[in-house]
Order: C-alpha cells, then sequence, then structure tokens
C-alpha cells in the first residue's frame, strides 16, 4: 500500500539553527499538508500546498516558515531559526483531492535545544 | 470558530467489552469527519471517515461510528475491544477553506485495555 514516508524520524538541532523536514508524498496525490503536535497536545494544521502554492496556512505557520516541493515527489518544510518552542512532532500528510482523506507519514520529532 | 472535542482524555476498558469514544464538533457548514489512530511511534492511521450519505459509517479494525447531526457528535464504537486496539485516538474535521483539506484535531481520547 503506498505510504508517506518522512525523514528523520528523529532530528536534534541548536536554537537558532535552520532545519529542513522532508517528506514523499504519495505519489499520485496533488495537496500536501504539514501538522504538528506538541508533546502533550492536539495535532495542528501548519500549512496547506497545491498547484506550488500555499493554499491555506495557521496562525503558527509565521515567516520562520517556509514550503517548498523541489521536485516531483519530495515536500519540505523548513523552519528558518529554530526557537526552542518549535520541539514538537511534525507529521506530513497528502491526498488525491483537497476534500478528501488525508494520509500521515509516522513523523519527524523534531527535538530543539 | 470551528472546534472539536473530545471529553474523554483517557479510557480504560477491559477487553472483550465495548467501547465508546465521544466526538463532538463545531463547523458551520456540512462537515466531514475522521477518526485516526495513532500507536506508540507511529504515524497517524484513518479508521473511517464521513462526508455524507449513511450515517452509520463502518471502518476498519471493526469500528464503526454515527455521524448525528442534531447532536454535532460523531462517536466512534467498537462492540469488542481487543488488546490491540489500544492506542491514541483522534477525531477530526475537515475545515479548509475551498477546497482545502485542513483538518482540525480533538484532544486525543487514550485507550488502554485491561487483559
Amino acid at each position: 500500500e503506498p505510504e508517506v514516508t518522512q525523514t528523520p524520524s528523529h532530528q536534534v538541532t541548536q536554537m537558532g539553527q535552520e532545519v529542513i523536514l522532508r517528506c514523499v508524498p504519495i505519489s499520485n496525490h496533488l495537496y500536501f499538508y504539514w501538522y504538528r503536535q506538541i508533546l502533550g497536545q492536539k495535532v495542528e494544521f501548519l500549512v496547506s500546498f497545491y498547484n506550488n502554492e500555499i493554499s491555506e496556512k495557521s496562525e503558527i505557520f509565521d515567516d520562520q516558515f517556509s514550503v517548498e516541493r523541489p521536485d516531483g515527489s519530495n515536500f519540505t518544510l523548513k523552519i528558518r531559526s529554530t526557537k526552542l518552542e518549535d520541539s514538537a512532532m511534525y507529521f506530513c500528510a497528502s491526498s488525491a483531492f483537497g476534500r478528501d482523506i488525508q494520509y500521515f507519514g509516522a513523523g519527524t520529532r523534531l527535538s530543539v535545544l | 470558530a470551528q472546534s472539536v472535542t473530545q471529553p474523554d482524555i483517557h479510557i480504560t476498558v477491559s477487553e472483550g467489552a465495548s467501547l465508546e469514544l465521544r466526538c463532538n464538533y463545531s463547523y458551520g457548514a456540512t462537515p466531514y469527519l475522521f477518526w485516526y489512530v495513532q500507536s506508540p511511534g507511529q504515524g497517524l492511521q484513518l479508521l473511517l471517515k464521513y462526508f455524507s450519505g449513511d450515517t452509520l459509517v463502518q471502518g476498519i479494525k471493526g469500528f464503526e461510528a454515527e455521524f448525528k447531526r442534531s447532536q454535532s457528535s460523531f462517536n466512534l464504537r467498537k462492540p469488542s475491544v481487543h488488546w490491540s486496539d489500544a492506542a491514541e485516538y483522534f477525531c477530526a474535521v475537515g475545515a479548509g477553506s475551498g477546497n482545502t483539506g485542513k483538518l482540525i484535531f480533538g484532544q486525543g481520547t487514550t485507550l488502554q485495555v485491561k487483559p
């Protein structure tokens, strides 16, 4: 069964450093998403991406965040200057259509020290 | 504002007992609703969805959920719980603008299964 893959599974970084989280969505999907889950809290929407542009973003997704689909398979989330409060599990998801089932990756745990 | 509430943070049931996990949503239009399950170290796996039509939907692993518009609820049920069902369960509503698929999640319910 096709799946969404995320790398790395765990990323440790120093505060102020840039990180890039990588995702390979399901190959024929057109809509891509990032969510995050701070430990003990709910899963929160960050951004949706379609047709090579952001279609919706949350208040969390400020200028420190960016997304990119650099080629036909990868979808990345970049955090320019990490803060302690960026420590969380980051999930990538994809769907064939906008209002459709989203398939999630296993997540990248980001630890900012 | 759009929101999802799962009133029960933690539930413990005995293996073989029935299960109901509660979910209430707040959404202005016709919602589309999901239940996802997350096992430790795993991603979110879809259990079932409601888009329209029959208000009782069947999912994987013997789960079902019933959409009740009058109560703004989408409760998850299973007649007989197995030890492998121990996990965290998330209810979500699709709340994107236009055709986008933003999901709003509830806080999650942790299910513990006693032998």
